[in-house]
């Protein structure tokens, strides 16, 4: 049972637009989301995150958005860059939880078109 | 900021041989590790939690006796591939946690291949 889900394996998008990247879970102890870009053969790194008592969160160019009612959280890149093309993983975790575990989506592929 | 050394970044080895990855924290130091594996197109399974001077934790699934963890210290955890086989080809990461999440910090990954 996938617990966190990113249901598109890829997305393309043209230089400066928008990019929005889904993910939704199914575990509702999960209180705490992040997201991770990946570069082939590198370990993924971290982007930005969100807590459950929040609804919104930014940093620079990054946007995440969690609608706790619906367990769907999504990732705006905005304007988007060709360096922005990677692996976006979306990961949720329990913050009572007491060995800080999470579990990963799938991936999405963003491609980002100069 | 934080950073966890993975080394090799890829091994290629013989059925029946075994591997060793480390993994290292630089300039802090991780009470915790966590080891995972990605298959291509596919999500980064958690394989075990890695505690220092504790047993590791190992996901359901996966084989204790063949994937051989030791936390011996607080800057280095490694995992040991016993006896690989060609289904153990894996991409293989290792991460450490600080305080925060935030400092979930990941290794670069190994790269197995087993021939």
């Amino acid at each position: 049972d996938q617990q966190v889900k990113q249901n598109s394996p890829s997305l393309s998008v043209q230089e400066g637009r928008i990019s929005i990247l889904n993910c939704d879970y199914t575990n509702s102890m999960f209180d705490y989301f992040l997201w991770y870009k990946k570069y082939p053969a590198e370990g993924p790194t971290f982007l930005i995150s969100i807590s459950s008592i929040k609804d919104k969160n930014e940093d620079g160019r990054f946007t995440v958005f969690l609608n706790k009612s619906a367990k769907h959280l999504s990732l705006h890149i905005v304007p988007s860059q060709p360096g922005d093309s990677a692996v976006y993983f979306c990961a949720a975790a329990n913050s009572g939880g007491s060995n800080y575990k999470l579990t990963f989506g799938k991936g999405t592929l963003l491609t980002v078109n100069p | 900021g934080a950073v966890v050394s993975q080394h090799p970044s890829r091994v290629i080895c013989k059925s029946g041989t075994s591997v060793k990855i480390e993994c290292r924290s630089l300039d802090f130091q991780a009470t915790t590790m966590f080891w995972y594996r990605q298959f291509p197109k596919q999500s980064l399974m958690l394989m075990a939690t890695s505690n220092e001077g504790s047993k590791a934790t190992y996901e359901q699934g996966v084989e204790k006796d063949k994937f051989l963890i030791n936390h011996a210290s607080l800057t280095l955890s490694t995992l040991t591939v016993t006896s690989a086989h060609p289904e153990d080809s894996s991409f293989y990461i290792c991460s450490a946690v600080i305080s925060t999440y935030r400092g979930y910090t990941f290794g670069s990954g190994t790269r197995l291949t087993v021939v």
